[in-house]
């Protein structure tokens, strides 16, 4: 199974600041139709998660443009500028390039 | 609007048996997989797999292999997940989520098993 590196495990931020989020895979993700997907999702506490990022950097339908995306092959980063309350909590990077389809650990943004 | 609505919560006791369901509305029900991820309290998301829902054609994760049945009621739009033979460590909150994308979720059901 592809593991899935998530880094820091938590991530102290201050409101208007900026959090970066690492994802690291144990093999490429880059599919053999030349796709790669990695996708992002944030979940605020008691609630469903919500994706944020699809296939590496594209912003899914009414997520701001504070959320940013990139990466390749095994390193990805998700970005969070001007960062504000409600997107406090846990995030997670799913690959599902190759199956079984595997999430990160998870990033808990929480304030400084 | 796309919604993905579950049943409530189960208590059960071991050994025992329970079905989940998951009721999809405000689009095509048979042009998007259903995915089955678990979270455990306090603890992250575990991926068990997927039904192809034009087919029918369950693929579960290798921990999801024994006990656990994923099925569909297309004129429902509707996708199951049957837990058998449960164990203490089954209780968790399970999601169904939508496509390749899993970008759209249902609100989860929280199970708990407990003699």
């Amino acid at each position: 199974d592809v593991v899935m590196t998530q880094t820091p495990v938590s991530l102290p931020v201050s409101l208007g600041g900026q959090a970066s989020i690492s994802c690291r895979s144990s093999q490429s993700l880059v599919h053999s139709n030349g796709n790669t997907y990695l996708h992002w999702y944030l979940q605020k506490p008691g609630q469903s998660p919500q994706l944020l990022i699809y296939r590496v950097s594209n912003r899914f339908s009414g997520v701001p443009d504070r959320f940013s995306g990139s990466g390749s092959g095994t390193d990805f980063t998700l970005k969070i500028s001007r960062v504000e309350p409600e997107d406090l909590g846990d995030y997670y990077c799913l690959q599902s390039t190759h199956f079984p389809y595997t999430f990160g650990a998870g990033t808990k943004l929480e304030l400084k | 609007q796309i919604q993905l609505v579950q049943s409530g919560p189960e208590l059960k006791k071991p050994g025992e048996s329970l079905k989940i369901s998951c009721k999809a509305s405000g689009y095509t029900f048979t042009d998007y997989a259903m995915q089955w991820v678990k979270q455990a309290p306090g603890k992250g998301l575990q991926y068990m797999g997927w039904i192809n829902t034009q087919t029918g054609k369950p693929t579960y994760a290798d921990d999801f292999k024994e006990r656990f049945v994923f099925s569909l009621e297309t004129s429902a739009s509707t996708a199951y997940l049957q837990i058998n033979n449960l164990k203490n460590e089954d209780t968790a909150t399970y999601f169904c989520a939508r496509g390749t994308l899993f970008a759209y979720w249902g609100q989860g059901t929280l199970v708990t098993v407990s003699s």
